[in-house]
Formats: C-alpha cells, structure tokens, sequence
C-alpha cells in the first residue's frame, strides 16, 4: 500500500529563515511526487513534481529514493509563503490517483 | 490556468435526504475526475475516479450505493450522497486533468462543504 508521511502538522518559522517540510513515502515500485499548496481560503494548486526539477516560488523538492523522502525546502522564506503544503505521491506515474500525506501548516512570521 | 469549479460550495441538509454535489471544468475537458473527501484536519482522501461515459472506479471501503457518481459528459461530474447522515457531514472536493494538455497536474475544485443535521 502507498502511503505518504508528514510528520510535522506545524511549522513556524521567521521571515527570511531557511524552511523544510519533510516528506517521507512508501511504495515499492517507482512513484510519481507532488508538492501541493493551499493558501488561506483558496483551492488546491500544484506546487511543484519531481520530474520537472524545477524551482517554484523558490521552493525546491529533491526524491531520495534511499531515504524515501521527498522534502520540500526554500532558503530564505516569505510571509506569503505561509500556507497548507501537501506532499502527494501517484503511484500510477501520472497523476492520476494521488495519494496524499495529512499536511503541514507553514507560518512565516515577520 | 485551468479551472474547475464547484456548486454547491456550501450545502446543509437533514439526515436522510440526498445531496447532489457537481464538479465542473470550465475550460478544459476532462475524460477523468476524481473526488476526494477531507475530514477536519485530516488528509485528502480519494473516494473515486469519475470516469466519462462509463462506471466510476471506488476506493476500497467507499460504499457506491452511498455515493452515487455520473460523469455524463467531458466537463461534468456529479457526487450524490444518498440518504445523508450526519457522518457524511465532510469537505467533498474534486479535481480534473486536461485530457489535452496532458501535464499531469490535476486541478482542484473549491471543494463543497456539507453538512447533515
């Protein structure tokens, strides 16, 4: 069975400090990972996957298929980056059926 | 980007009454839907996948009778929750993909909150 692991439900940091939000999976084939955000009182949105390798508001995710980790960083965070992350995992390669972990609050604080 | 929306976003009801939720793409046309459930500070949980023109696909220990999916055409996908009880009183919220674009990224709805007295 797949499943997606946060441990953190809260995290708080300054404005300007370094943030990770870890992400631990568990799947024994090859999985697909997702970072999702979710600001106050808008919808779900895709933060960013691990195949494009891309940095999205400053935030990177690198998959350690040692470690089964897929944690989310930034190196200096905003205000405005205060928001519900989701780590998501899609065991079909695509993004069909996502398999969520339970979220992590992040607050920046100025 | 695009865009999927739902109604109703907010919805009260009285226990043994069915509710009709529908998930929209607005301008994108979606072969697959999937319809998620969130519990008060608890995950997303996938229900089913909304598949266009044929039977919907149900996660292990969602009961089908009980929440009832049609996806009658590429940008509609409707969630009935039969005979409601207060237990189903949740956030249902849905997500498409482009069956164009083919991205991979699923867009999510608003998501309907309701709620069974």
């Amino acid at each position: 069975a797949q499943r997606v692991t946060q441990p953190e439900k809260l995290l708080s940091v300054f404005k300007g400090a370094p943030v990770e939000l870890k992400c631990n999976y568990s799947y024994s084939g090859s999985p697909e990972l997702f970072w999702y955000v979710q600001y106050s009182r808008q919808r779900l949105q895709l933060l960013l996957r691990h195949i494009s390798r891309e940095s999205i508001k400053g935030f990177t995710a690198d998959l350690n298929k040692g470690e089964t980790s897929f944690h989310l960083k930034k190196p200096f965070a905003q205000e405005e980056d205060s928001a519900m992350y989701y780590c998501a995992l899609s065991p079909t390669g695509g993004a069909d059926k996502l398999v969520f972990g339970k979220g992590t609050k992040l607050t920046v604080n100025p | 980007g695009a865009v999927v929306s739902q109604h109703p976003s907010r919805v009260i009801c009285k226990s043994g009454t069915s509710v009709k939720i529908e998930c929209r793409s607005l301008d994108f046309q979606a072969t697959t839907m999937f319809w998620y459930r969130q519990f008060p500070k608890q995950s997303l949980m996938l229900m089913a996948t909304s598949n266009e023109g044929s039977k919907a696909t149900y996660e292990q220990g969602v009961e089908k009778d009980k929440f009832l999916i049609n996806h009658a055409s590429l940008t509609l996908s409707t969630l009935t929750v039969t005979s409601a009880h207060p237990e189903d009183s949740s956030f249902y919220i849905c997500s498409a993909r482009d069956r164009v674009s083919n991205t991979g990224e699923l867009f999510f709805g608003e998501g309907s909150r309701l709620t069974v007295l």
